[in-house]
């Protein structure tokens, strides 16, 4: 079955550093997605990306983070300087369109020292 | 974006028990309802959804969950639990809009030898 994939699995980074998270979505979905959980936290909703731009964003999603699709298959979220809050598992998922059914992939975990 | 309300944080049965798990949105459109379960340490993983047709949806692992309209709620049961059902649940609901699923906060079911 196809699988949404994530790397790096963990990350430990010095508060400051940019850090980029990569996703490589089922080839054939459209949407694209951003969730962020903080430990023994909700799942909380980042940014939503279609046709190459950025559909939505939630408050979280500042000027510190930004998405890309560099070449139409990766799709990254960049922390431009990160801070300790940033300490969370991000996860990304896609959907097909017209399905409304989300796949996760299994997470990146980023630790902010 | 919808709102969620998982009323329960924390529910903790003994294995073999049923048990159920409560979930109302708020919607004044058509909603899709889901349910994912996150395992210790891993990603999110659909359980089962709700798009249209019967109120009584089954998902994996024996679990259904019922779509009742009246009260706004998608309610998630089983049986009989298993050891191995310990995990966090989040209902999700969305529209029909492929940009605005919102996690509720979860619910963890910790299941007792």
């Amino acid at each position: 079955e196809p699988e949404v994939t994530q790397t790096p699995s963990h990350q430990v980074t010095q508060m400051g550093q940019e850090v980029i998270l990569r996703c490589v979505p089922i080839s054939n979905h459209l949407y694209f997605y951003w969730y962020r959980q903080i430990l023994g936290q909700k799942v909380e909703f980042l940014v939503s990306f279609y046709n190459n731009e950025i559909s939505e964003k939630s408050e979280i999603f500042d000027d510190q983070f930004s998405v890309e699709r560099p070449d139409g298959s990766n799709f990254t979220l960049k922390i431009r300087s990160t801070k300790l809050e940033d300490s969370a598992m991000y996860f990304c998922a896609s959907i097909k369109g017209g399905t409304n059914v989300l796949t996760f992939g299994a997470g990146s975990r980023l630790t902010v020292l | 974006a919808q709102s969620v309300t998982q009323l329960d944080s924390q529910v903790p049965v003994f294995e073999e028990a049923p048990v159920e798990l409560r979930c109302n949105y708020s919607s004044s459109v058509s909603v899709y309802l889901f349910w994912y379960v996150q395992y210790p340490n891993q990603g999110l993983q659909l359980l089962l959804k709700y798009l249209s047709g019967s109120t009584l949806v089954k998902g994996i692992n024996g679990f259904e969950a019922e779509f009742n309209k009246s009260q706004t709620s998608f309610h998630l049961r089983k049986p009989s639990v298993h050891i191995s059902d310990t995990a966090e649940y989040f209902c999700a609901p969305s529209s029909n809009n492929n940009n605005d699923m919102r996690f509720g906060a979860g619910t963890r079911l910790t299941v007792k030898p």
